[in-house]
């Protein structure tokens, strides 16, 4: 079944500065790569999503990149803002489902003033 | 639309006693997940159904838990007996089916003493 790795765990940076989280994935029938933003007390929100027909796609601060050959997927966050701080997760379908999606384990975002 | 709705937002109850969570998918959705997050293990899936149908259970932590989904617009996770080890943030999510986007209720933070 699918596998999904989530790098970092952890990562802080400066507000202005960039940050990007790598995820990876194994089956290679996976082809819907989501990532959603989960703040304090509530529930993970989609923020962005790419199909294995692009290999990017931007919606003002925020980026995804797909390499379908290496099996990998990334979110980049430009001009940080402290509302950013968050966890951040990766997300891949399970090829062989029904619709199911294999989670990352999550990045926390600190983004310090 | 007003979203996956769960119930109760919270719950506290004693070992040994039944503990029902509900959900309320969003309407025309076809899929409907129960996740279980703690911050050991993260964000796990517990079962999904398709159309009602109950796809795949193999997250179900063991026989004191069970789902069911008797309409399109309703879904209950049970657990009896609970224990303290199940104590954790437990979210309902739908997508309209297929390889698509998964969307979050706010989770019922389950507490069991």
């Amino acid at each position: 079944g699918e596998n999904v790795e989530q790098h970092p765990s952890t990562l802080s940076v400066q507000e202005g500065d960039s940050a990007v989280i790598k995820c990876t994935y194994s089956d290679s029938a996976s082809n819907y790569f989501p990532w959603y933003k989960q703040e304090l007390g509530k529930g993970p929100q989609l923020i962005i999503d790419i199909r294995s027909n692009v290999g990017e796609k931007k919606d003002q601060r925020i980026a995804v990149t797909l390499n379908k050959t290496a099996k990998h997927f990334s979110l980049h966050i430009t001009e940080t803002q402290p509302e950013d701080s968050a966890v951040y997760f990766c997300a891949a379908s399970d090829g062989g489902s029904q619709g199911n999606l294999i989670f990352g384990k999550g990045t926390k975002l600190s983004v310090k003033p | 639309d007003a979203g996956v709705i769960q119930s109760p937002r919270h719950e506290v109850t004693e070992m040994g006693q039944e503990v029902t969570l509900r959900c309320k998918p969003i309407s025309g959705h076809n899929s409907l997940f129960w996740y279980r997050q703690t911050m050991m293990r993260g964000l796990e899936l517990l079962i999904y159904f398709n159309n009602n149908v109950p796809i795949d259970d193999s997250g179900m932590p063991e026989d004191r838990f069970s789902a069911k989904m008797p309409n399109a617009s309703f879904s209950t996770l049970k657990i009896q007996p609970s224990e303290p080890r199940d104590s954790a943030v437990y979210f309902c999510a739908s997508s309209p089916g297929g390889a698509d986007t998964q969307y979050f209720g706010p989770g019922t933070r389950l507490t069991v003493l």
